[in-house]
């Protein structure tokens, strides 16, 4: 079983359509995050909740906006995309506050590409 | 989170010894020093962990200076498997962040058959 399992892997779409990314975790952890890798390969994180909570918003566009139904899954749904919204999305769990290694686990991504 | 500052990219022959440099000379006494790797096409995943002591685990070791202001991964043996880009991060436990991690641009690590 996939801990960290993302859907869709690959998304190709036009500029100005809605698109959503799913994000599921089975390792029971109350945080989940949303990072972005984008060309140049840096990853930035993008939200992070805890317990269904937002936590962490790093001045993300409006057009982003991250639900989580429950602690296990945290979706991401962007409005109106445009040409830099493509990158490769990243979803991860930890336990809150980091567990015993402080590890984040780590989807596989999904790969964005927006004409 | 403090800054750390790694070589952009390094190469090993396999099977020999490879050591991964990170300075990291604004360190505070409540970061621990996290590694992270990422292989081709793959999120990233952890490597080790470390706060002052030496560590070692099944993947790697951890070297820390006694100043702390610098650290070195070390892979005892590189396969090819272990070509990937090599993140160096520090994580501030004092801080109730929800264990963020920011990453920098890391070493990208090419092992030469």
């Amino acid at each position: 079983d996939t801990a960290v399992s993302q859907t869709p892997k690959y998304l190709v779409t036009q500029m100005g359509n809605d698109k959503s990314i799913k994000c599921e975790q089975n390792l029971g952890h109350d945080t989940m995050y949303w990072y972005k890798q984008d060309s140049k390969k840096f990853l930035k994180i993008m939200f992070s909740y805890n317990n269904k909570e937002l936590i962490i918003n790093e001045t993300v566009p409006n057009r982003f906006s991250p639900k989580s139904p429950d602690k296990a899954h945290l979706n991401l749904h962007i409005n109106s995309l445009e040409l830099g919204d493509s990158a490769v999305y990243f979803c991860a769990s930890s336990p809150w506050g980091g567990g015993a290694n402080g590890e984040l686990f780590f989807g596989e991504g999904s790969r964005l590409t927006v004409l | 989170d403090a800054k750390t500052t790694q070589p952009n990219s390094m190469e090993s022959n396999e099977e020999e010894p490879v050591h991964l440099p990170c300075n990291h000379s604004t360190i505070s006494g409540t970061d621990y020093i996290h590694w992270y790797r990422q292989l081709p096409s793959q999120g990233p995943e952890y490597v080790i962990h470390g706060l002052t002591s030496n560590v070692n685990n099944r993947m790697a070791s951890l070297a820390i200076a006694e100043d702390r202001k610098s650290s070195t991964l070390i892979l005892h043996r590189a396969t090819l498997r272990d070509a990937a880009v090599y993140y160096c991060i520090l994580r501030d436990v004092g801080l109730n962040a929800g264990n963020m991690l920011t990453f920098g641009g890391g070493t990208r690590l090419m092992v030469k058959p």
